[in-house]
């Protein structure tokens, strides 16, 4: 079975561009999250979906989107970048969220983002 | 503001030896913990969990102990080996499936 996959893996871009990540989540999971992860520092969340709605926002600018298409897959919109937006997207998924849920995200390998 | 800490960037433990991987937390609101292993060039991988209602949990060589008053818990490594060198995060969240909040990190070196 395959896992979660995301491209591109890496991508090199300059300020004010934009910037589109996507994500596909494991067969049969309909929850997709967005975690940004900066060098020597853990994931940070920044969007989770299920069933095409948000269900969750962290703490990042509204140059900062995303959203969920019927089968499941997953984009994140990054617009006018900043050198500070340089950075590994993780795209995580899980079966359900709630009470039903394990609690455990599945991540891929991550969109490696270089602002320069 | 930092809610999940791991106050240790790096640890080095002999091979066959005990790893313990400490983890603070500041959000008494948190009610399930996870950790999660990562190596370079690969996202994480979960390893354990505990529920808030627990005080441990363990899989096979790996253990996860909960102490809730002092908000603390940590990951028991026994034995170690030099596969188990990865960086490890720990991660809280207060309603499943949504904001988990991850910690910096620990940086596990198993020498052989």
């Amino acid at each position: 079975d395959a896992g979660v996959t995301q491209s591109p893996t890496h991508l090199i871009k300059t300020r004010g561009q934009h910037v589109t990540l996507r994500c596909s989540p494991i067969s049969g999971h309909k929850s997709v999250s967005w975690y940004q992860q900066v060098l020597g520092q853990g994931p940070q969340f920044i969007f989770q979906y299920y069933e095409k709605e948000e269900r969750g926002r962290g703490n990042f600018p509204d140059r900062f989107s995303a959203r969920q298409f019927p089968n499941y897959s997953s984009e994140l919109n990054v617009n006018a970048l900043l050198l500070g937006d340089s950075a590994l997207y993780l795209c995580a998924s899980s079966l359900e969220v709630g009470p039903l849920n394990t609690g455990e995200l599945f991540f891929g390998e991550g969109s490696r983002l270089t602002v320069l | 503001d930092q809610q999940v800490k791991q106050n240790s960037p790096s640890l080095s433990v002999q091979e066959g030896r005990i790893s313990i991987l400490n983890c603070d937390y500041t959000n008494s609101m948190f009610d399930y913990f996870l950790w999660y292993k990562k190596y370079p060039a690969e996202g994480p991988t979960f390893l354990i969990s505990i529920s808030s209602i627990k005080d441990k949990n363990e899989d096979g060589r790996f253990t996860v102990f909960l102490n809730k008053s002092a908000k603390h818990l940590s990951l028991h490594i026994v034995p170690s080996q030099p596969g188990d060198s990865a960086v490890y995060f720990c991660a809280a969240t207060n309603n499943y499936g949504q904001n988990f909040v991850f910690g910096p990190g620990t940086r596990l070196s198993v020498l052989p």
